[in-house]
């Protein structure tokens, strides 16, 4: 089983409607998550982190968490043309055998947004 | 704030040529820092991780002694491709974190765009 996955896409919606990306884990012990906007040929930019179970909004975006089933949600409300990007999921622990934590990426979803 | 700043953005050389890429924190002390490399349509795949003042942890499958990391004060981390060939061609993109603790999220660079002819 990958440690990160999500599915690969792609997930097309018109423009104003909600987009939903999803995300599974493997590492019980994971303990913040993160998801990164990546538009093709640049790098990641941080949209939201999540570490606790439950719901965070920040403007259009929400993030959802639980971690009893090892899943983590991306919500886009009113999505934009401009949303039309891959959007890569990352979950963090504790790097094994050392005091760093770890970033594994999934392998990201592509989102179009349709006008 | 927490900008990262990767350069350079694009380089395109000889085959066996070593090529060095730098990554700084402009705006924060980056305690940590990390190296990832990204083949067309796939993920980030981290390949090491270098705190200030040790040497880095390099992840299984990463040779050390080809991909140099110098993480030599708290806003500067080098990596140098030693001999690059052309498997080595690829996105290479620096992330840095602030601080300790799990919690913290790592910030980008812009990558730099390797090419080996």
């Amino acid at each position: 089983q990958k440690e990160v996955e999500q599915n690969s896409g792609p997930l097309s919606v018109p423009e104003g409607a909600i987009a939903s990306l999803n995300c599974t884990y493997s590492d019980r012990g994971s303990q913040s998550f993160f998801w990164y906007r990546q538009y093709s040929g640049k790098s990641p930019e941080l949209i939201m982190f999540i570490y606790s179970n439950g719901d965070k909004e920040d403007g259009r975006f929400t993030a959802q968490l639980n971690k009893a089933s090892q899943y983590v949600s991306l919500l886009i409300r009113d999505s934009q043309p401009s949303d039309s990007a891959t959007y890569l999921c990352a979950v963090r622990r504790l790097h094994s055998g050392g005091s760093n934590y770890k970033l594994t990426f999934g392998k990201g979803t592509l989102l179009t947004v349709n006008p | 704030g927490a900008v990262v700043s990767q350069h350079p953005s694009w380089v395109i050389c000889k085959s066996g040529t070593s090529v060095k890429i730098e990554c700084r924190s402009l705006d924060f002390q980056a305690t940590t820092m990390f190296w990832y490399r990204q083949f067309p349509k796939q993920s980030l795949m981290l390949m090491a991780t270098s705190n200030e003042g040790s040497k880095a942890t390099y992840e299984q499958g990463v040779e050390k002694d080809k991909f140099l990391i110098n993480h030599a004060s708290l806003t500067l981390s080098t990596l140098t491709v030693t001999s690059a060939h052309p498997e080595d061609s690829s996105f290479y993109i620096c992330s840095a974190r602030t601080g300790g603790g799990g919690n913290q999220p790592q910030h980008f660079g812009d990558g730099t765009r390797l090419s080996i002819l």
